[in-house]
């Protein structure tokens, strides 16, 4: 079964600092993996998604992501962090039944 | 382009009360189409999903149902709510295809159950 693990609930960063999400991933096959982030009371906005053909991944709004096969990872990155960044964000999994598999969510907060 | 539609946006139901939400898709033909629900503090759990009209998975047993009466139509639904169906449910979309399809999520209804 592929699964995916949020590492940190909430994270706080200062406006023009790093953003890093954790994000690491179990899947028994090459998996797909997606990074949604979600506004308050809203749905799910795609960011980016890896689909192995290549391992930097730039998505929309400065984010991208890096697939590391060794680490089973795919952290979330943006060098410079803006308050409207400010939301929770998703890791997903394609399961390959054309259903995704989220992690627990992490939600980002930008401090002045 | 695509959209797709939910409604209601928040929903307010006694225990006990039977559940309709509806979820809409415009600009594609015969999409996949999921409804996920979301706990409060919680990620997101697929509850159903459908790769065409009248054909439903069902991912977690409940007492909850979904069907798909038109192409672009997916129907959630409960005969009788409990306290546990409270949360944010999101509708989605994605192409009829293989693996690593993008899903798109409509806005979401809010359901609250007292």
């Amino acid at each position: 079964a592929q699964s995916v693990t949020q590492l940190g609930s909430h994270v706080s960063v200062s406006e023009g600092a790093l953003v890093l999400l954790r994000c690491n991933y179990s899947s028994s096959v090459p998996p797909y993996l997606f990074w949604y982030v979600q506004y308050p009371n809203q749905g799910l906005q795609l960011l980016l998604k890896y689909t192995s053909a290549a391992t930097l991944v730039k998505g929309i709004n400065g984010f991208e992501a890096e697939f590391k096969k060794s680490e089973t990872s795919f952290h979330l990155t943006k060098p410079s962090a803006h308050m409207s960044d400010a939301a929770e964000y998703f890791c997903a999994v394609d399961t390959g039944r054309r259903a995704l598999t989220f992690g627990s969510g992490t939600r980002l907060q930008v401090q002045p | 382009s695509q959209t797709i539609h939910q409604w209601p946006a928040t929903l307010v139901q006694p225990v006990g009360s039977p559940l309709s939400l509806e979820c809409t898709v415009e600009g594609t033909s015969n999409p996949n189409l999921y409804w996920y629900r979301q706990a409060a503090g919680r990620g997101l759990q697929l509850l159903f999903y459908s790769v065409g009209i009248g054909q439903i998975s069902s991912e977690v047993p409940q007492n909850l149902s979904a069907s798909r009466p038109q192409d672009r139509q997916f129907i959630l639904s409960s005969k009788k709510l409990l306290l546990s169906d409270s949360g944010f449910y999101l509708c989605a979309w994605s192409f009829r295809g293989g693996s690593a399809d993008t899903q798109y999520f409509g806005p979401g209804t809010r359901l609250t159950v007292l």
